[in-house]
Protein backbone atom coordinates (compact mmCIF):
# COMPACT_ATOMS: atom_id res chain seq x y z
CA UNK A 1 0.00 0.00 0.00
CA UNK A 2 1.37 3.45 -0.74
CA UNK A 3 -0.34 4.91 2.57
CA UNK A 4 -1.59 8.16 3.02
CA UNK A 5 -1.38 10.05 0.00
CA UNK A 6 -1.35 13.88 0.27
CA UNK A 7 -0.77 16.69 -2.29
CA UNK A 8 0.82 19.39 -3.19
CA UNK A 9 3.71 18.41 -0.67
CA UNK A 10 4.33 22.77 -0.78
CA UNK A 11 2.20 25.91 -1.70
CA UNK A 12 2.96 29.24 -1.35
CA UNK A 13 0.31 31.44 -2.25
CA UNK A 14 -0.75 34.96 -2.11
CA UNK A 15 -2.98 36.35 0.57
CA UNK A 16 -6.61 36.12 -0.73
CA UNK A 17 -6.04 33.27 -3.00
CA UNK A 18 -7.77 30.48 -2.26
CA UNK A 19 -5.50 26.88 -1.83
CA UNK A 20 -7.19 23.14 -1.92
CA UNK A 21 -5.18 20.45 -0.15
CA UNK A 22 -5.61 17.15 -0.96
CA UNK A 23 -5.87 13.56 0.29
CA UNK A 24 -6.30 10.36 -0.40
CA UNK A 25 -6.20 7.66 2.25
CA UNK A 26 -5.26 4.03 2.82
CA UNK A 27 -7.86 1.82 0.56
CA UNK A 28 -10.11 0.48 3.29
CA UNK A 29 -10.06 2.81 5.99
CA UNK A 30 -13.34 4.47 7.31
CA UNK A 31 -12.14 7.37 9.31
CA UNK A 32 -10.26 10.62 7.81
CA UNK A 33 -8.61 13.43 9.79
CA UNK A 34 -7.38 16.64 8.36
CA UNK A 35 -4.64 18.28 11.48
CA UNK A 36 -2.62 21.65 11.20
CA UNK A 37 0.91 21.76 12.34
CA UNK A 38 1.81 25.06 14.05
CA UNK A 39 4.68 25.54 16.21
CA UNK A 40 2.27 27.75 18.52
CA UNK A 41 -0.27 25.61 18.14
CA UNK A 42 1.41 21.73 18.14
CA UNK A 43 -1.32 18.97 16.25
CA UNK A 44 -4.98 20.54 15.80
CA UNK A 45 -7.51 18.14 14.89
CA UNK A 46 -9.45 20.44 12.20
CA UNK A 47 -12.24 17.92 10.93
CA UNK A 48 -12.72 14.30 10.63
CA UNK A 49 -14.84 11.83 8.64
CA UNK A 50 -16.39 8.47 8.99
CA UNK A 51 -17.66 6.89 5.43
CA UNK A 52 -17.78 10.08 3.75
CA UNK A 53 -19.92 11.69 6.42
CA UNK A 54 -18.08 14.70 8.59
CA UNK A 55 -18.75 14.05 12.00
CA UNK A 56 -16.37 16.57 13.90
CA UNK A 57 -15.70 19.83 12.43
CA UNK A 58 -15.33 21.50 15.75
CA UNK A 59 -11.92 22.51 14.98
CA UNK A 60 -12.38 24.25 11.58
CA UNK A 61 -10.98 27.78 12.87
CA UNK A 62 -13.41 29.86 10.73
CA UNK A 63 -16.08 29.72 7.97
CA UNK A 64 -12.69 30.57 5.15
CA UNK A 65 -12.02 26.56 5.72
CA UNK A 66 -13.94 23.84 4.59
CA UNK A 67 -13.44 20.30 3.73
CA UNK A 68 -15.37 17.59 1.42
CA UNK A 69 -15.03 13.69 0.85
CA UNK A 70 -16.63 12.93 -2.04
CA UNK A 71 -15.77 9.43 -1.80
CA UNK A 72 -13.85 6.84 0.03
CA UNK A 73 -10.70 7.54 -1.49
CA UNK A 74 -10.52 11.25 -1.67
CA UNK A 75 -10.91 14.09 0.46
CA UNK A 76 -10.10 18.39 0.03
CA UNK A 77 -9.08 21.16 2.58
CA UNK A 78 -10.20 24.35 0.88
CA UNK A 79 -8.97 27.53 2.35
CA UNK A 80 -11.00 30.46 0.89
CA UNK A 81 -9.69 33.60 0.86
CA UNK A 82 -5.96 32.57 2.84
CA UNK A 83 -4.06 34.99 4.90
CA UNK A 84 -0.68 34.52 6.25
CA UNK A 85 -2.02 33.13 9.54
CA UNK A 86 -2.72 30.06 7.82
CA UNK A 87 0.42 29.11 6.98
CA UNK A 88 1.03 25.77 8.76
CA UNK A 89 2.00 22.09 8.25
CA UNK A 90 -1.45 19.89 6.97
CA UNK A 91 -1.80 16.78 7.48
CA UNK A 92 -4.22 13.83 6.72
CA UNK A 93 -4.26 10.75 8.37
CA UNK A 94 -6.61 7.51 8.16
CA UNK A 95 -7.61 4.99 10.62
CA UNK A 96 -9.70 1.70 10.35
CA UNK A 97 -12.43 1.93 12.69
CA UNK A 98 -14.80 0.43 15.12
CA UNK A 99 -12.33 -1.70 17.52
CA UNK A 100 -9.75 -2.70 16.00
CA UNK A 101 -8.90 0.98 14.86
CA UNK A 102 -7.05 1.13 17.86
CA UNK A 103 -5.03 -1.82 16.77
CA UNK A 104 -3.89 0.60 14.38
CA UNK A 105 -4.04 4.02 14.92
CA UNK A 106 -3.31 6.62 12.34
CA UNK A 107 -1.72 6.57 9.48
CA UNK A 108 -0.52 9.71 8.66
CA UNK A 109 0.58 11.53 5.33
CA UNK A 110 3.42 13.78 4.87
CA UNK A 111 1.83 16.77 5.00
CA UNK A 112 1.69 20.06 3.18
CA UNK A 113 3.56 22.72 4.06
CA UNK A 114 1.18 25.68 3.20
CA UNK A 115 2.78 29.43 3.21
CA UNK A 116 0.49 32.36 3.06
CA UNK A 117 2.59 35.74 2.05
CA UNK B 1 -12.54 16.04 26.76
CA UNK B 2 -8.99 14.33 27.30
CA UNK B 3 -5.57 16.41 27.09
CA UNK B 4 -2.12 15.72 27.39
CA UNK B 5 0.84 17.49 28.45
CA UNK B 6 4.69 17.10 27.11
CA UNK B 7 6.79 19.01 29.92
CA UNK B 8 9.33 19.20 28.00
CA UNK B 9 10.12 21.01 24.56
CA UNK B 10 13.08 20.23 23.65
CA UNK B 11 15.44 17.70 25.05
CA UNK B 12 19.08 16.42 24.37
CA UNK B 13 21.12 13.43 24.74
CA UNK B 14 24.58 11.82 23.59
CA UNK B 15 24.37 8.90 21.74
CA UNK B 16 24.02 6.02 23.85
CA UNK B 17 22.82 7.34 26.95
CA UNK B 18 18.99 6.69 27.98
CA UNK B 19 15.83 8.42 27.57
CA UNK B 20 13.02 9.39 29.27
CA UNK B 21 9.97 11.56 27.71
CA UNK B 22 7.73 12.52 29.57
CA UNK B 23 3.66 12.59 28.77
CA UNK B 24 1.42 13.55 31.42
CA UNK B 25 -3.02 12.72 30.54
CA UNK B 26 -6.17 14.25 31.47
CA UNK B 27 -8.73 11.77 31.01
CA UNK B 28 -12.12 10.58 33.16
CA UNK B 29 -11.08 7.23 33.04
CA UNK B 30 -8.33 4.56 31.64
CA UNK B 31 -7.74 6.30 27.82
CA UNK B 32 -5.63 4.39 25.28
CA UNK B 33 -2.34 6.35 25.08
CA UNK B 34 -0.36 6.24 22.36
CA UNK B 35 3.41 7.60 21.22
CA UNK B 36 4.28 8.58 17.68
CA UNK B 37 7.20 9.87 16.22
CA UNK B 38 7.92 12.63 13.68
CA UNK B 39 10.79 12.59 11.31
CA UNK B 40 11.86 16.15 9.52
CA UNK B 41 9.85 16.58 6.81
CA UNK B 42 7.57 13.28 7.70
CA UNK B 43 4.33 12.76 8.95
CA UNK B 44 3.89 10.97 12.51
CA UNK B 45 4.75 7.59 12.60
CA UNK B 46 3.37 5.49 15.85
CA UNK B 47 5.67 3.80 18.15
CA UNK B 48 3.42 2.20 20.32
CA UNK B 49 0.36 1.98 22.08
CA UNK B 50 -1.40 1.33 25.20
CA UNK B 51 -4.93 0.08 26.30
CA UNK B 52 -5.12 -2.38 28.66
CA UNK B 53 -3.08 -5.12 30.54
CA UNK B 54 0.52 -5.09 30.91
CA UNK B 55 1.51 -1.24 31.96
CA UNK B 56 4.67 -1.54 30.04
CA UNK B 57 4.15 -1.96 26.42
CA UNK B 58 6.98 -2.03 24.42
CA UNK B 59 7.45 -0.48 20.60
CA UNK B 60 8.82 -0.63 17.72
CA UNK B 61 12.96 0.86 17.45
CA UNK B 62 13.44 -0.34 20.86
CA UNK B 63 11.49 1.94 22.73
CA UNK B 64 9.11 1.10 25.50
CA UNK B 65 6.72 3.04 27.68
CA UNK B 66 4.78 2.65 31.45
CA UNK B 67 1.43 3.85 32.08
CA UNK B 68 1.10 4.75 35.53
CA UNK B 69 -2.60 5.46 36.77
CA UNK B 70 -1.77 6.96 40.30
CA UNK B 71 0.55 9.57 38.16
CA UNK B 72 -1.78 10.13 35.19
CA UNK B 73 1.49 9.68 32.79
CA UNK B 74 3.03 7.52 29.91
CA UNK B 75 6.58 8.16 29.76
CA UNK B 76 8.24 6.81 26.81
CA UNK B 77 11.93 4.92 27.57
CA UNK B 78 14.77 4.05 25.47
CA UNK B 79 17.71 2.22 27.03
CA UNK B 80 20.27 3.33 24.57
CA UNK B 81 19.84 6.61 22.46
CA UNK B 82 20.96 6.22 18.85
CA UNK B 83 22.11 9.40 16.12
CA UNK B 84 18.64 8.14 14.22
CA UNK B 85 16.83 8.87 16.93
CA UNK B 86 16.37 12.51 16.90
CA UNK B 87 12.85 13.76 15.91
CA UNK B 88 9.95 15.58 17.48
CA UNK B 89 7.74 12.87 19.67
CA UNK B 90 4.23 13.19 20.24
CA UNK B 91 2.02 11.66 23.22
CA UNK B 92 -1.56 11.14 22.09
CA UNK B 93 -4.62 10.46 24.32
CA UNK B 94 -7.98 8.84 23.08
CA UNK B 95 -11.38 8.52 24.64
CA UNK B 96 -12.84 4.83 25.14
CA UNK B 97 -16.10 5.55 23.16
CA UNK B 98 -17.89 7.85 21.35
CA UNK B 99 -15.36 9.91 19.27
CA UNK B 100 -12.61 8.24 17.73
CA UNK B 101 -9.69 11.37 17.19
CA UNK B 102 -6.94 11.45 19.85
CA UNK B 103 -5.55 14.48 20.95
CA UNK B 104 -1.82 15.38 20.71
CA UNK B 105 0.59 16.64 22.80
CA UNK B 106 3.02 19.66 21.59
CA UNK B 107 5.47 17.31 21.07
CA UNK B 108 9.11 16.91 22.65
CA UNK B 109 11.97 17.45 19.97
CA UNK B 110 14.98 14.91 20.95
CA UNK B 111 18.67 15.86 19.88
CA UNK B 112 21.01 13.18 19.97
CA UNK B 113 24.70 14.45 20.56
CA UNK B 114 27.55 12.28 18.97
Amino acid sequence: DAGVIQSPRHEVTEMGQEVTLRCKPISGHDYLFWYRQTMMRGLELLIYFNNNVPIDDSGMPEDRFSAKMPNASFSTLKIQPSEPRDSAVYFCASSLGDRPYFNYGYTFGSGTRLTVV
Amino acid sequence: AQSVTQPDIHITVSEGASLELRCNYSYGATPYLFWYVQSPGQGLQLLLKYFSGDTLVQGIKGFEAEFKRSQSSFNLRKPSVHWSDAAEYFCAVGARGGSEKLVFGKGTKLTVNP
